[in-house]
């Protein structure tokens, strides 16, 4: 049973072009989380998505930034018109559910590290 | 202050030695977890708690809810127990979807052989 993957692994950019960030979570799994993890920092809650849903963004820069999940393929985390502040690793993690009143454990991927030149 | 604070922020121990790292938070949680980060950047999932205690391996989790602290121990340790800690905790959160993990910085630890 195949873990979380994301892919890739490493990214480099220029300022001002597109990053895409893929993740796929564990078979079964209808509910994704991205973190961010600055250089030399924790790691932050950017948004939680169902299938075909955002349920939570607060966590995540109202401009250039966007995730999506559709029915089919894996959650995208896009980054538009990126710049070196934007340098960092991104992780992904999945859980089964969050049926009421029971926590799941997530599931984190390897994480992409994107690098902004 | 941080919402989710960890000591110490570094550690080193001698290979055998006991281990505590510790956990204290500031909100209301639905449960805490403690998550391991290797060199290598990757992260696992090691407990996930909300009262007592669960034990795997050499480690151990503990939880006290009213006081709003948790501890990692690690018995035994070995050099390949060379990691980041990281306990996040789950906030409670009235009235919409539950929460999201919220981060302490970390603790790493360094076992010497």
């Amino acid at each position: 049973n195949a873990g979380v993957m994301q892919n890739p692994r490493h990214l480099v950019r220029r300022r001002g072009q597109e990053a895409r960030l893929r993740c796929s979570p564990v078979k079964g799994h209808s509910h994704v989380y991205w973190y961010r993890q600055l250089p030399e920092e924790g790691l932050k809650f950017m948004v939680y998505l169902q299938k075909e849903n955002i349920i939570d963004e607060s966590g995540m820069p109202k401009e250039r930034f966007s995730a999506e999940f559709p029915k089919e393929g894996p959650s995208i985390l896009r980054i538009q018109q990126v710049v070196r502040g934007d340098s960092a690793a991104y992780f992904c993690a999945s859980s089964p559910s969050r049926r009421k009143a029971r926590v799941e454990t997530q599931y984190f991927g390897p994480g992409t590290r994107l690098l902004v030149l | 202050k941080n919402e989710v604070e960890q000591s110490p922020q570094n550690l080193t121990a001698q290979e055998g030695e006991f281990i505590t790292i510790n956990c204290s938070y500031s909100v209301g949680i639905s449960a805490l977890h403690w998550l391991q980060q290797h060199p290598g950047g990757g992260i696992v999932s090691l407990f996930m708690l909300s009262s007592g205690k669960k034990k795997h391996g050499r480690l151990i989790a503990t939880i006290n809810i009213q006081e709003k602290h948790s501890s990692l121990h690690i018995t035994a340790s070995h050099p390949r127990d060379s990691a980041v800690y990281i306990c996040a905790v789950l906030p409670l959160n009235y009235g919409g979807s539950q929460g999201n993990l919220i981060f302490g910085k970390g603790t790493k630890l360094s076992v010497k052989p």
